[in-house]
């Protein structure tokens, strides 16, 4: 199976970049999935990684390490809409269904 | 292009009550994925399904927890004689075929079940 750690918590100001760890044990590798979930509501698709590098997609971007096992996500040009929950997510090797991180809570004020 | 559907957006049930939770998956998607969510925790795998084909429960607990995705209509969740720690919120997610790859994951809005 896998085993998913990122922190609980984070706080950032407006305008500034913030980068969010996740870190994973695996029995197998089939890509990291981030997503986003905002109170009360469904996550989102953010990205998805299976090769090793930066993808940047405007103000994020997310980064995949797969002989560290390490993966994190870069948010720029923080903006109060920001603040949420950042789901990590990779399936194990001979599956397709993702364990889920317990989420970084991001908070970001003026 | 609708997402995923589902209802109710909120439940309350009584302990021993059922609770029946529906997802409709978007579009084009014929695979069905239920997960739990508690306060301040991760989503919860609970079960893959296609359409009339369950391709894996492990995430569900054995008793009192059945899922379906009938051939016509909504894949339903059913939770039998409910307890306060079904308390959750419960979300479903869909995907088109994933047979040979991974394939992103679309969440509905959820069913928020509260047990009195």
């Amino acid at each position: 199976g896998q085993n998913i750690d990122q922190p609980t918590e984070m706080t950032a100001t407006e305008g500034a970049i913030v980068q969010i760890n996740c870190t994973y044990q695996t029995s197998g590798f089939n890509g990291l999935f981030w997503y986003q979930q905002h109170a009360g509501e469904a996550p989102t698709f953010l990205s998805y990684n299976v090769l090793d590098g930066l993808e940047e997609k405007g103000r994020f971007s997310s980064f995949l390490s797969r002989s560290k096992g390490y993966s994190y996500l870069l948010l720029k040009e923080l903006q109060m809409k920001d603040s949420a929950s950042y789901l990590c997510a990779a399936p194990s090797g001979g599956s397709y269904i993702p364990t889920f991180g317990r989420g970084t809570s991001l908070i970001v004020h003026p | 292009n609708a997402g995923v559907m589902q209802n109710p957006r909120h439940l309350v049930r009584r302990r021993g009550q059922e609770a029946r939770l529906r997802c409709s998956p978007m579009k084009g998607h014929s695979h069905v994925y239920w997960y739990r969510q508690l306060p301040e925790e991760g989503l919860k795998f609970m079960v893959y399904l296609q359409k009339e084909n369950i391709i894996d429960e492990s995430g569900m607990p054995k008793e009192r927890f059945s899922a379906e995705f009938p051939k016509e209509g909504p894949s339903i969740l059913r939770i039998q004689q409910v307890v306060r720690g079904d308390s959750a919120a419960y979300f479903c997610a869909s995907s088109p075929v994933s047979d040979i790859a991974v394939e992103t994951q679309y969440f509905g809005p959820g069913t928020r079940l509260l047990v009195l």
